[in-house]
């Protein structure tokens, strides 16, 4: 029961933005996308959600699409300590009492 | 530091035996989780308590049980520990499930069953 699709992997420089995009084209109306990401065996790490408008905090921002169908996270100046999985998670508040459906996610490598 | 405490850190016991991982969440959340991971399943949901209630199951085996006590520190239980339990076991806590999905996870614990 796969909600969003993500990239398996992506590379970025050391300095730039990454952008790591997730396609939720069935999203109902009283659904937020959460992102979280999980650096290599570490418990996952909350970054940031959204509804309809973009997002942003001292993480990360979150643009969502006018339709919802898709969002983007961008970390701004991605640094070596970025490289992690992220995980783009869609959920409906008050849905299932609160328990997070993890998917493949994307690996994010920031080279130097 | 996200606030949540797992005990222990790593474990490594044998098939059929059973063992116990503790969890103590932020202060001032009331609902804990717990979670699975392992290498072919990824990230699974197993079981979620607040202030004391079971108040969500996913895909937890009928060998494995949690309870939450008075004090909202967690306890997962693992019995008739089989090779394919080993994996690692992550403690979230919340303080509002169903208005928030921020959780906060624990280092977790390392769970190796021989």
């Amino acid at each position: 029961d796969a909600k969003t699709t993500q990239p398996p992997s992506m590379d970025c420089a050391e300095g730039r933005a990454a952008n790591l995009p997730c396609n939720h084209s069935t999203i109902s109306g009283n659904e937020y996308v959460y992102w979280y990401r999980q650096i290599h065996s570490q418990g996952p790490q909350y970054i940031i959600h959204g509804l309809k408008n973009n997002e942003t905090n001292e993480m990360a921002s979150l643009i969502i699409t006018e339709d919802r169908k898709s969002s983007t996270l961008i970390l701004p100046h991605a640094t070596l300590r970025d490289t992690a999985v992220y995980y783009c998670i869609v959920i409906a508040l008050g849905d299932q009492g609160g328990k997070l459906i993890f998917g493949q996610g994307t690996e994010l490598s920031v080279k130097p | 530091d996200s606030g949540v405490t797992q005990t222990p850190k790593h474990l490594i016991t044998a098939t059929g035996q059973r063992v116990t991982l503790r969890c103590s969440p932020r202060s001032g959340d009331l609902s804990v989780y717990w979670y699975q991971q392992s290498l072919d399943q990824g990230l699974q949901f197993l079981i979620q308590y607040y202030n004391g209630e079971e108040r969500a199951k996913g895909n937890i085996l009928e060998r494995f049980s949690a309870q939450q006590f008075p004090d909202l520190h967690s306890e997962l239980n693992l019995s008739s520990l089989e090779l394919g339990d080993s994996a690692l076991y992550f403690c979230a806590s919340s303080q509002n499930p169903g208005q928030t999905y921020e959780q906060y996870f624990g280092p977790g614990t390392r769970l190796t069953v021989t």
